[in-house]
C-alpha cells in the first residue's frame, strides 16, 4: 500500500510563496499524485493532480521529480482563506482493489 | 450542478440504535465512495462502488456497517446497531467516468454522534 509522509503543520504570512513537500517511496508506476485541501466542517476540495514534471493550474502547482518518490504542491502568494489542511493522495491500484489512502494532511496556517 | 448531497448534516443518536446516512452523486458520476473522518484516524475510506456495484468494502469497521446503492443517484450508510465509537463525519464523494479515479467530489459530510 502506498503511503504518504507530509508535515503535520507549516506556518506561512501573508503573500509567501507556500511549498507543501509529500513523500510516497512506494509509488507504482500507475499511480497518480493528487492533492486536496480541507476546510473545517467541510469536504475535502480537489486542487491539483498530476503524474510527473509539473503541472500548474490557476490555485497551485505541483512538482514531481523523475523518481516520483516524492512532490511538492506550491501555493502562490498565499492568503489568510489558504488556512486549511492539505492532502497528498496517492493511488495503489496493485491489489487488485483500487485502495486510497489519505495522509495524516499538512495543517496551514496563515499569518497575517 | 448542485455537487454530492448528503442527509442528514447532523445526526444525534443514542447507543443502539440504527443509523442511516444518504448520499446523492453528481449526475454523470459513476463512482461513489464513503469516507469517515475521525480526530484520531483522519480520512478512511470505507468502501467504493462503481456503476453502482460495491467494489472494494475492506475498509467496513465491521459487520454493523453496511452500504447499498440501489441506483445511480442514491447510496445509503447504515449503521446497525450504532455505537459512541460510530461518532465521526462521514463523508460520501463521487467521481466521473471521464476524470481519474482519484478526482473525487466531496459533500459536505454528515455529523454523527451516538451518546
Amino acid at each position: 500500500l502506498a503511503k504518504t509522509t507530509q508535515p503535520i503543520s507549516m506556518d506561512s504570512y501573508e503573500g509567501q510563496e507556500v511549498n507543501i513537500t509529500c513523500s510516497h517511496n512506494n509509488i507504482a508506476t500507475n499511480d497518480y499524485i493528487t492533492w486536496y485541501q480541507q476546510f473545517p466542517s467541510q469536504g475535502p476540495r480537489f486542487i491539483i493532480q498530476g503524474y510527473k514534471t509539473k503541472v500548474t493550474n490557476e490555485v497551485a502547482s505541483l512538482f514531481i521529480p523523475a523518481d516520483r518518490k516524492s512532490s511538492t504542491l506550491s501555493l502562490p502568494r498565499v492568503s489568510l482563506s489558504d488556512t486549511a489542511v492539505y492532502y497528498c493522495l496517492v493511488g495503489d491500484s496493485g491489489a487488485g482493489s483500487y485502495q486510497l489512502t489519505f495522509g495524516k494532511g499538512t495543517k496551514l496556517s496563515v499569518i497575517p | 450542478d448542485a455537487g454530492v448531497i448528503q442527509s442528514p448534516r447532523h445526526e444525534v443518536t443514542e447507543m443502539g440504535q440504527e443509523v442511516t446516512l444518504r448520499c446523492k452523486p453528481i449526475s454523470g458520476h459513476n463512482s461513489l465512495f464513503w469516507y469517515r473522518q475521525t480526530m484520531m484516524r483522519g480520512l478512511e475510506l470505507l468502501i467504493y462502488f462503481n456503476n453502482n456495484v460495491p467494489i472494494d468494502d475492506s475498509g467496513m469497521p465491521e459487520d454493523r456497517f453496511s452500504a447499498k446503492m440501489p441506483n445511480a443517484s442514491f447510496s445509503t450508510l447504515k449503521i446497525q446497531p450504532s455505537e459512541p465509537r460510530d461518532s465521526a463525519v462521514y463523508f460520501c464523494a463521487s467521481s466521473s467516468p471521464q476524470s481519474s479515479f482519484e478526482t473525487q467530489y466531496f459533500g459536505p459530510g454528515t455529523r454523527l454522534l451516538v451518546l
